[in-house]
């Protein structure tokens, strides 16, 4: 059964500092794998997408990245700001006949001044 | 562009009701998707349509649920009749030439049902 499990549930930083969510993924075969952002009350909003071969993807302070070998991604926030509090889902594609999609249930960050 | 346009925003209805979700996707998107969000189960895919033709609809979850998309710029989800389980925030997104490149989603419509 495809999965994506992320860590942790919940996360409370301060303003300024470094912080790294987890994906675990049992999606197979593989396709792409997207960070969305998800403000209150808005709709996802795409970071990255990453595709077998990459590795490392960024979007300004975000940083994703991807091993494939071991079904991991991880999304690095770099010099927080009050405006990154939101949840953040992890979303894996499967390849094949058409597109299978499956969501992590998200890591919601809060971050304090 | 105005980006994936729902409507209306909040809906609030009473159980037995018929309920219509719209939406408009971006224009050009040849891929729409239907997405449902509550706390418990996070976001799931409903159904999808490429070129107005539904593709998947594996995630609808019992003939209460349809969807059309009668024309390119414009698709609808209905409930009928609703149920109070089926309250939950509606997404649609689109995207352009695959179901597999990033999809932009609408602001959602938060559906209560009495």
């Amino acid at each position: 059964k495809n999965q994506v499990e992320q860590s942790p549930q919940s996360l409370i930083i301060l303003e300024g500092k470094n912080c790294t969510l987890q994906c675990n993924y049992t999606v197979s075969p593989f396709s792409n794998l997207r960070w969305y952002k998800q403000d209150t009350g808005r709709g996802p909003v795409s970071l990255t997408i990453m595709t077998f071969s990459e590795n490392t993807k960024s979007n300004g302070r975000y940083t994703a990245t991807l091993d494939a070998d071991t079904k991991q991604s991880s999304l690095h926030i770099t010099a927080s700001q009050l405006s990154d509090s939101a949840s953040y889902i992890c979303v894996v594609a499967s390849s094949g006949g058409y597109q299978k999609v499956t969501f992590g249930t998200g890591t919601k960050l809060q971050v304090i001044p | 562009d105005a980006g994936v346009i729902q409507s209306p925003r909040h809906e609030v209805t009473e159980m037995g009701q018929e309920v219509t979700l719209r939406c408009k996707p971006i224009s050009g998107h040849d891929y729409l998707f239907w997405y449902r969000q509550t706390m418990m189960r996070g976001l799931e895919l409903l159904i999808y349509f490429n070129n107005n033709v539904p593709i998947d609809d594996s995630g609808m979850p019992e003939d209460r649920f349809s969807a059309k998309m009668p024309n390119a710029s414009f698709s609808t989800l209905k409930i009928q009749p609703s149920e109070p389980r089926d309250s939950a925030v509606y997404f649609c997104a689109s995207s352009l030439g695959s179901a597999q490149n990033i999809q932009y989603f609408g602001a959602g419509t938060r559906l209560s049902v009495l």
